[in-house]
């Protein structure tokens, strides 16, 4: 059972490089989640999804944006990469249930230099 | 808004000893609470979750955790820490409007001396 799968698992962007983060889940979950996390910092909500067409902003949605087309796929766009994007990218799911926990990937180092 | 604040950064204990993470959390209702643990290079693992009842919560791998409204806290303990405890932990509240989002503390990196 593969859970929440992440790619790339490591990317170098140059500054006003664009590129997708791809996240699938093979739990048939309807709420999914992208996070980034920096040192000191934790998580931070990006965006997320309660179901197929629908997305709905976090914590820190700027210079991002997310599509949900599939119950399974939740794709990160980065467009105009900065410096400051520059962190480690996780993808999680749940299931509907609000007393299910958070499923993540292994993550997506991204640098943009 | 609700938050969740983890006040030490990092904690050194040796192996064998026992060991307390601190957790508070700003929530106005009944909250939900979860304990992760993140191995390097890894995804973040459930640990425990809270949402009603019995206030001291059992896990996986030895931990436990007490809820206590009075202080707004969420401790995570273990009896006695093994060297493959030392990960980071973070501490997190479940949000059960528009949607259920969960909100993370910034994480206690635990490291275990022999």
């Amino acid at each position: 059972n593969a859970g929440v799968t992440q790619t790339p698992k490591f990317r170098i962007l140059k500054i006003g490089q664009s590129m997708t983060l791809q996240c699938a889940q093979d739990m048939n979950h309807n709420y999914m989640y992208w996070y980034r996390q920096d040192p000191g910092m934790g998580l931070k909500l990006i965006y997320y999804s309660v179901g197929a067409g629908i997305t709905d902003k976090g914590e820190v949605p700027n210079g991002y944006n997310v599509s949900r087309s599939t119950t399974e796929d939740f794709p990160l766009r980065l467009e105009l990469a900065a410096p400051s994007q520059t962190s480690v990218y996780f993808c999680a799911s749940s299931s509907q249930a609000v007393n299910s926990p958070l499923h993540f990937g292994n993550g997506t180092r991204l640098t943009v230099t | 808004a609700q938050s969740v604040t983890q006040p030490d950064i990092h904690i050194t204990v040796s192996e064998g000893a026992s060991l307390e993470l601190r957790c508070n959390y700003s929530y106005g209702a009944t909250p939900y609470l979860f304990w992760y643990v993140q191995s390097p290079g890894q995804g973040l693992q459930l640990l425990l979750k809270y949402f009603s009842g019995d206030t001291l919560v059992q896990g996986i791998k030895g931990f436990e955790a007490e809820f206590k409204r009075s202080q707004s806290s969420f401790n995570l303990r273990k009896p006695s820490v093994h060297w493959s405890d030392a990960a980071e932990y973070f501490c997190a509240v479940g949000e059960a409007t528009g949607g259920f989002k969960t909100i993370f503390g910034a994480g206690t990196r635990l490291f275990v001396k022999a």
